[in-house]
């Protein structure tokens, strides 16, 4: 099942913040994030583990509800190079253990303006 | 380190012709992963590879499509008499393995079927 992000699309002035938002009907073992510039590869961010946990990378940091099968992503003080299209991956939790391959959403993008 | 090496960048196949895409993963990565996208959409599953093994081929058409990933050499997707709906990007990532690890993509292969 594909995760829900929201919203598709903000648009921002540089040095605001944002949030998106995915969301997950599936157990989850693992949630990454990853930022995607038009015509490029998508780039690692970051992987949440464990239910509640935070982790910070720059000025984006990202929190997982394992519980109500959610994360966000949090931009703050947005600077003119985070403009892309970020997508979350989802893998669900085995009952065997283990995970398979990520299940990404449609994508946010984000476009900041000066 | 060079990356995961995709190629070509850039394939243009005529209607019935067969496609060959390859990927390197990232020197001891040994988990290999093929996404499609479209334009304006999300990353799509296709197949998680580990060397001589298909993991999960799930998100893979099951006619015209196949994988491979052999114990030595890339990673091979072949489309065999490809049609214009196969026009997309082709993306690989690989991973050292499952879990707490992020993925790390290629430049993909853009395919035109023309």
């Amino acid at each position: 099942q594909q995760p829900v992000q929201s919203p598709q699309a903000v648009i921002l002035r540089e040095g605001e913040d944002a949030v998106i938002n995915c969301s997950s009907s599936k157990a989850l073992y693992s949630v990454h994030w990853y930022r995607q510039k038009h015509g490029e590869a998508p780039v690692f961010l970051m992987i949440l583990l464990k239910g509640g946990e935070q982790k910070g990378h720059e000025k984006i940091s990202a929190s997982f509800n394992e519980k109500k099968q959610q994360s966000s992503l949090y931009l703050t003080a947005s600077q003119l190079s985070y403009s892309g299209t970020y997508f979350c991956g989802t893998e669900p939790r085995k009952s065997g253990g283990g995970a398979d391959g990520l299940t990404f959403g449609k994508g946010t993008h984000l476009i900041i303006q000066p | 380190n060079a990356g995961v090496m995709q190629n070509p960048r850039h394939l243009v196949r005529r209607r019935g012709q067969e496609a060959r895409l390859r990927c390197s993963p990232m020197k001891g990565h040994s988990h290999v992963y093929w996404y499609r996208q479209l334009p304006e959409e999300g990353l799509k599953f296709m197949v998680y590879l580990q060397k001589e093994n298909i993991i999960d081929e799930s998100g893979m058409p099951k006619e015209r499509f196949s994988a491979e990933f052999p114990k030595e050499g890339p990673s091979i997707l072949r489309i065999q008499q490809v049609v214009r709906g196969d026009s997309a990007a082709y993306f690989c990532a690989s991973s050292p393995g499952t879990g707490s690890l992020g993925y790390t993509f290629g430049s993909g292969t853009r395919l035109t079927v023309v």
